[in-house]
């Protein structure tokens, strides 16, 4: 079975913090997402990597950056957490061969309130 | 750009009687279609999904999907609801030349015993 692993499952920060999400995945994928999950908006996508130090821009990218220095980590970054940051955030992978139809696997979500 | 309509916020059946969650998308091209679950402060589970060939998709638990290209629809189905079925429902679509997938809104399921 694919595992991806968000370490912490629940954080309280504090505005103006530096924030670090992590995510492990163990399938050897090539691509992974950071979604945001808020009620009535579905998910979004925040950023996406689909190589080693490769990054892509979702629908929301500002305020959150993102790191990829070994295949199987994504990071999600957020420099000076706000109060709109607030959220569930969902880590994502799958393999990379676009016309195939891969599925994209989830982790169990990072639930994150700004304070 | 690619999109993905969920109509209902909430959906409400009675345990064993049949369950519909409708979807309907759009892309520029030829789609690849998903349902996942989710659970109450739980990841998204997939359910199952739609590439090619036989328009009826048969997924987890006893869920099946049909896809109807003329109307762009991906409606989510199952013959006889569980109570345990009660969860929030996503329907994505992705166009084949792209990595990413698009989200509907999501529709709560609950099926009342």
């Amino acid at each position: 079975d694919v595992k991806v692993t968000q370490s912490s499952r629940y954080l309280v920060k504090r505005t103006g913090e530096k924030v670090f999400l992590e995510c492990v995945q163990d399938m050897d994928h090539e691509n992974m997402f950071w979604y945001r999950q808020d009620p009535g908006l579905g998910l979004r996508l925040i950023y996406f990597s689909y190589d080693v130090k490769m990054k892509e821009k979702g629908d929301i990218p500002e305020g959150y950056s993102v790191s990829r220095e070994k295949k199987e980590r994504f990071s999600l970054i957020l420099e000076s957490a706000s109060t709109n940051q607030t959220s569930m955030y969902l880590c994502a992978s799958s393999l990379r061969q676009v016309f195939s139809g891969n599925t994209i696997y989830f982790g169990e979500g990072s639930w994150l309130t700004v304070v | 750009a690619q999109s993905v309509a969920q109509p209902e916020d909430q959906v409400n059946v009675a345990e064993g009687n049949p369950l519909t969650v409708k979807c309907t998308y759009s892309v520029s091209g030829n789609p690849y279609l998903f349902w996942y679950v989710q659970y109450p402060n739980r990841g998204l589970q997939f359910l199952l999904k739609y590439i090619t060939g036989d328009n009826l998709v048969k997924g987890s638990y006893g869920f099946e999907a049909e896809f109807n290209k003329s109307q762009t629809s991906f409606h989510l189905k199952k013959p006889s609801a569980l109570v345990s079925d009660s969860a929030l429902y996503f329907c994505a679509v992705r166009d084949m030349e792209d990595s990413t997938l698009t989200f509907g809104k999501g529709t709560m399921l609950l099926v009342s015993p």
